[in-house]
């Protein structure tokens, strides 16, 4: 199957800072890519879409300024989390497809501890 | 809207046993995919299996296989033979039908299942 890395797995950062998580697609050209969040004993919701070259559509609740992402290539897609508060701590974990495909592909994810 | 309902938050399983998790359904969408993922403490989604809304036949992978009734809406994963390593958290999840920006997922609250040797 497609693989699809994400980095950093962790990261710990201080409020107020910004952390940016990538998502790349090693072998295969990503044209939409997906970003979940899932806090602690809970489900995975999606946050927004991402289309290359195109403005990323975010789900309702979600703060496109605080969660920023880009996708900027066909194998890359970025979510930064901006002056992030310890509530934003979660994991977070990014889905990959193409219209061939007949579902997305995740990365590992990443566990994010904001203190 | 879609939306997927996982009624069991945990369950147990007596090792080499079979275990259904259960899942249901709702979606106006003629044309839909369902997916049931196992997630490890690793926090790694694994994909299991894959029904698609209009394929005549149960998926069957290995020792998964769905229970797909579509009258009533569920698709339920029935693991054969359970194993220690089957231990972890199961979702359900759908996306909706056609198209590249179909494979976004609305997931189901999960099943944490716990094998017993």
């Amino acid at each position: 199957g497609a693989v699809v890395s994400q980095h950093p797995s962790r990261v710990i950062c201080k409020s107020g800072t910004s952390v940016k998580i990538e998502c790349r697609s090693l072998d295969f050209q990503a044209t939409t890519m997906f970003w979940y969040r899932q806090f602690p004993k809970q489900s995975l919701m999606l946050m927004a879409t991402s289309n290359e070259g195109s403005k990323a559509t975010y789900e309702q609740g979600v703060e496109k300024d605080k969660f920023l992402i880009n996708h900027a290539s066909l194998t890359l897609s970025t979510l930064t989390v901006t002056s992030a508060h310890p509530e934003d701590s979660s994991f977070y974990i990014c889905s990959a497809s193409t219209a061939a495909l007949f579902k997305a592909f995740f990365g590992q994810g990443t566990r994010l501890t904001v203190v | 809207a879609q939306k997927i309902t996982q009624t069991q938050p945990g369950m147990f399983v007596q090792e080499k046993e079979a275990v259904t998790l259960d899942c249901t359904y709702d979606t106006s969408d003629p044309s839909y995919g369902l997916f049931w993922y196992k997630q490890p403490s690793s926090g790694e989604m694994i994909f299991l299996i894959y029904q698609g809304s209009y394929d005549q036949q149960n998926a069957t992978e290995g020792r998964y296989s769905l229970n797909f009734q579509k009258a009533r809406k569920s698709a339920n994963l029935v693991i054969s033979a359970s194993q220690l390593g089957d231990s972890a958290m199961y979702f359900c999840a759908m996306r909706p039908g056609g198209g590249n920006a179909g494979n976004m997922l609305t997931f189901g609250g999960g099943t944490r299942l716990m094998v017993k040797p």
